[in-house]
């Protein structure tokens, strides 16, 4: 079945590191491809989110690749800082429909 | 524009109850999205309404259903409850933001089953 596969599990990095995570999905068919930070007591935000039709994006220490052909996707933050602690995760779906699969979230640690 | 808004934010519940959970998308948004979140599991998606039609589903129990209403509101209803149907419930609200569609989420219904 669809499958989205996240990596690493926990991720720990000193304050101003950059911080990657990567992840990969099975379905072909998939075109949006959304990152959500969730806070502890929250509900998942968005931060940035790639179609398929584009390789890369960024917004200012957040950036997005995407690799269709390899399918696989990476989050990549620069300059960390303690507040970007949190639970990340990836996720694939296609915008034709929300049916969206996440990967298992990554916990991120930033230490000041 | 607010955001995604529901109710209630906790509940708890005993065995073999049943329970609703309300969804109220951001206003303009059709599409309106059920997640279950548990530490084991993390985020499985249950279903998919848009137009007060079920557009896509999941893989769980009979005993999770739907609904979506004219105001694109929703509602989430789960029979019979059992000890492991305890989870987060997050809705999430899609619709078209700057020419392309993108889901938010809400802060999630806090369900603990006893």
């Amino acid at each position: 079945g669809e499958n989205v596969e996240q990596h690493p599990s926990t991720l720990s990095v000193q304050e101003g590191d950059s911080a990657v995570i990567k992840c990969t999905y099975s379905d072909s068919a998939s075109n949006y491809f959304p990152w959500y930070k969730q806070e502890l007591g929250k509900g998942p935000q968005l931060i940035i989110d790639i179609r398929s039709n584009v390789g890369e994006k960024k917004d200012q220490r957040i950036a997005v690749t995407l690799n269709k052909t390899a399918k696989h996707f990476s989050l990549h933050i620069t300059e960390t800082q303690p507040e970007d602690s949190a639970v990340y995760f990836c996720a694939a779906g296609d915008t034709g429909g929300f049916k969206t699969i996440f990967g298992a979230g990554t916990r991120l640690f930033v230490k000041a | 524009k607010a955001g995604v808004t529901q109710t209630p934010r906790y509940l708890i519940k005993t065995r073999g109850q049943q329970v609703t959970l309300s969804c109220s998308p951001i206003s303009g948004h059709r599409s309106v999205s059920w997640y279950q979140q548990t530490p084991g599991q993390g985020l499985q998606f249950l279903f998919e309404y848009f137009s007060e039609t079920q557009r896509n589903k999941g893989n769980f129990p009979g005993r999770f259903s739907g609904r979506q209403f004219s105001n694109s509101r929703s509602e989430m209803n789960v029979s019979t409850l059992e000890l492991g149907d305890s989870a987060l419930y997050l809705c999430a609200s899609g619709g078209t933001s700057g020419g392309t569609d993108t889901q938010y989420f809400g802060p999630g219904t806090r369900l603990t089953v006893l």
